[in-house]
Formats: structure tokens, C-alpha cells, sequence
């Protein structure tokens, strides 16, 4: 079964921790994404990257870090210096990253900070 | 220039009756807009998209109505069921742009 997975499902931190969001893919795609969804809001861009060990920042940058070891794998850092954390993180993938595609995906993590 | 913007923020239909959620876009430049749909809980999955060298694009009870000149589109559900009850997201993006961007949404529910 190709697709996007997310992990953990639901994640809970306390103020002034780093925490990790895992995004896998096997749908061999170049190019992968992370939003940030808050109600009655859209798709926020954080960051996306279009190949190995490259990555762009997105919109809403500030406070979370990225990296991309692996073609099917792009972890989020949700770090302290990011001030109102409590959001759902959405992880996509796209063929080739260059528009024009859709976007695949995965299930989400819903991140409260306690 | 890179806003989407979508209308309405939410939408009460009766079971049966047609849906519609509209769009507008600010750059010519776009040449992919799609549309999301989102149960609660889980990650936008791709409804039916269309590109501008044509106005219409139909599969099933959804189409897109695309008005190049406007620059506007939008999604009509026909026959709306209570299965149709999530968020929609309509989106834009352009051949090598890397980014698509999304509208704010709009939480549809369809009354049994």
C-alpha cells in the first residue's frame, strides 16, 4: 500500500521542549511538505523540499527545523522558539515538486502543548 | 498576488440539493487549481482539479467551473449527501513554482 504515514497521531509537549514529527513516504515522490492547519484557517506553508539533503523555508519558518537524510523520510522539529505551537501538522508529497501536481497526504499530528 | 481566497466559510445544504464554493485568484500565472476535501481528524485528499485551457471539468456528482477572464472557479456538488459533510479546500499553483496555495476552507454540512 503506497501512502504517507504520520507519526505519533496525537502528541502532547510541555513549554520549552523540542519535539519531532515523523513523516515517511513510499510513493518514491522528489518532493515533500509540512503544514500547519489552525481552525477556520488554510494550509499554512513551513517548509518543503524538492531533493535530498535540500530543503526551503515556507511562510511560517520561524520556530520549527527540518531535514531530508532520506527520499522517503522528512522529519518536523517543533522547537521551544516556536511560541503557539498547539496546531494539527499536515505532511505531503508530490512527484516532482514543481506545480501542477497534486499533493498526497498523510493522516496528520495533532500537537498540544500542555 | 499569491491569495487564494474562498468563499463561503461554511455552507448548510439540505440532503439532495447542490453545493457551491467559490474561488478567486490574483495570478495569471496559476495553471493547476484543485480541490481538497478533508473529513475531521484526517489529511486533505484530492477531489478533482482542472487546468485553464478548459472551463469545466466533471467527475460524478462535482464539477469545477473555471471562468478564466474572472479568475475565478469553483466547485458544485450536485446531489449533496450527508457523506459530503467535511471541509473543502480549493488551491492554485503554476508549472515550476513549487508552491500551491490554499484557500482558508469551507466546512460544508449537508442536513439528512
Amino acid at each position: 500500500d503506497g501512502g504517507i504515514t504520520q507519526s505519533p497521531k496525537y502528541l502532547f509537549r510541555k513549554e520549552g521542549q523540542n519535539v519531532t514529527l515523523s513523516c515517511e513516504q513510499n510513493l518514491n515522490h522528489d518532493a515533500m511538505y509540512w503544514y500547519r492547519q489552525d481552525p477556520g484557517q488554510g494550509l499554512r506553508l513551513i517548509y518543503y523540499s524538492q531533493i535530498v539533503n535540500d530543503f526551503q523555508k515556507g511562510d511560517i519558518a520561524e520556530g520549527y527545523s527540518v531535514s531530508r537524510e532520506k527520499k522517503e523520510s522528512f522529519p518536523l522539529t517543533v522547537t521551544s522558539a516556536q511560541k503557539n505551537p498547539t496546531a494539527f501538522y499536515l505532511c505531503a508529497s508530490s512527484p516532482a515538486g514543481l506545480g501542477g501536481d497534486e499533493q498526497f497526504f498523510g493522516p496528520g499530528t495533532r500537537l498540544t502543548v500542555l | 498576488q499569491q491569495q487564494v481566497k474562498q468563499s463561503p466559510q461554511s455552507l448548510i445544504v439540505q440532503k439532495g440539493g447542490i453545493s457551491i464554493i467559490n474561488c478567486a485568484y490574483e495570478n495569471t500565472a496559476f495553471d493547476y487549481f484543485p480541490w481538497y476535501q478533508q473529513f475531521p481528524g484526517k489529511g486533505p485528499a484530492l477531489l478533482i482539479a482542472i487546468r485553464p485551457d478548459v472551463s469545466e471539468k466533471k467527475e460524478g456528482r462535482f464539477t469545477i467551473s473555471f471562468n478564466k477572464s474572472a479568475k475565478q472557479f469553483s466547485l458544485h456538488i450536485m446531489d449533496s449527501q450527508p457523506g459530503d459533510s467535511a471541509t473543502y479546500f480549493c488551491a492554485a499553483s503554476m508549472t515550476g513554482g513549487f508552491k500551491t496555495i490554499f484557500g482558508a476552507g469551507t466546512r460544508l454540512f449537508v442536513k439528512a
